[in-house]
């Protein structure tokens, strides 16, 4: 069956260029994450959507950070004015259910490939 | 702060060799925990979750892992690794409403 898609799979942005990266997730999962992954270091949670709601954004590290997932299917992560630093693969992850909350998490995340953003 | 910390960023192993990948959280309390896996150009998938009882967790591939909540730790292991093992591992704990990753156990299995 249809995994989580991720585009483009590679981009090359100039310092200080906007980025677009999409998500397709699963059919049906109402969870969405986007995660960070710098080389050498594990996934960082972004920011959460459950539908089309936007319910945690502590993890986008600047204003230049932006998440959409209008219609509580596809997402797109915004980056505006591209910095070196925003190098690393983006990663999206959905699931069918919500997180519980506290420490408890019954909703498996299937992952997307990522995008790898390189910033030069 | 809360997190989750792996021991090794880079394991060499030998097929047949066994192996474990240490993972420590640094909060108590009932927790939820799980490895994940990342071959070459693949997505990161589960391997194995903890949710509750019985400490001593089987997941795919013949991997396993123990709970050990007086050493706050849930160590990755396998009898006998195979060259198809070579993959990035990550350890993961639930913290409100999110997963929290280690950074990454790289294991690289010589045939």
């Amino acid at each position: 069956g249809a995994g989580v898609s991720q585009s483009p799979r590679y981009k090359v942005a100039k310092r200080g260029q906007d980025v677009a990266l999409r998500c397709d997730p699963i059919s049906g999962h109402v969870s969405l994450f986007w995660y960070q992954q710098a080389l050498g270091q594990g996934p960082e949670f972004l920011t959460y959507f459950q539908n089309e709601a936007q319910l945690d954004k502590s993890g986008l590290p600047s204003d230049r950070f932006f998440a959409e997932r209008p219609e509580g299917s596809v997402s797109t992560l915004k980056i505006q004015r591209t910095q070196q630093e925003d190098s690393a693969v983006y990663l999206c992850a959905s699931s069918l259910g919500v997180p519980a909350g506290g420490r408890s998490y019954n909703s498996p995340l299937h992952f997307g490939n990522g995008t790898r953003l390189t910033v030069t | 702060a809360q997190s989750v910390s792996q021991h090794n960023h880079h394991v060499i192993l030998s097929e047949a060799a066994s192996l474990e990948l240490g993972c420590n959280y640094s909060y108590g309390g009932t927790v939820n925990l799980f490895w994940y896996v990342q071959y070459p150009g693949q997505h990161l998938q589960l391997l194995l979750k903890y949710f509750s009882g019985d400490p001593l967790v089987k997941g795919i591939k013949g991997f396993e892992a123990e709970f050990i909540k007086s050493k706050f730790s849930f160590n990755l292991r396998k009898p006998s690794v195979q060259w198809s093992d070579t993959a990035e591992y990550f350890c993961a704990v639930p913290l409100r409403g999110k997963l929290i990753f280690g950074q990454g156990t790289e294991l690289s299995v010589k045939p």
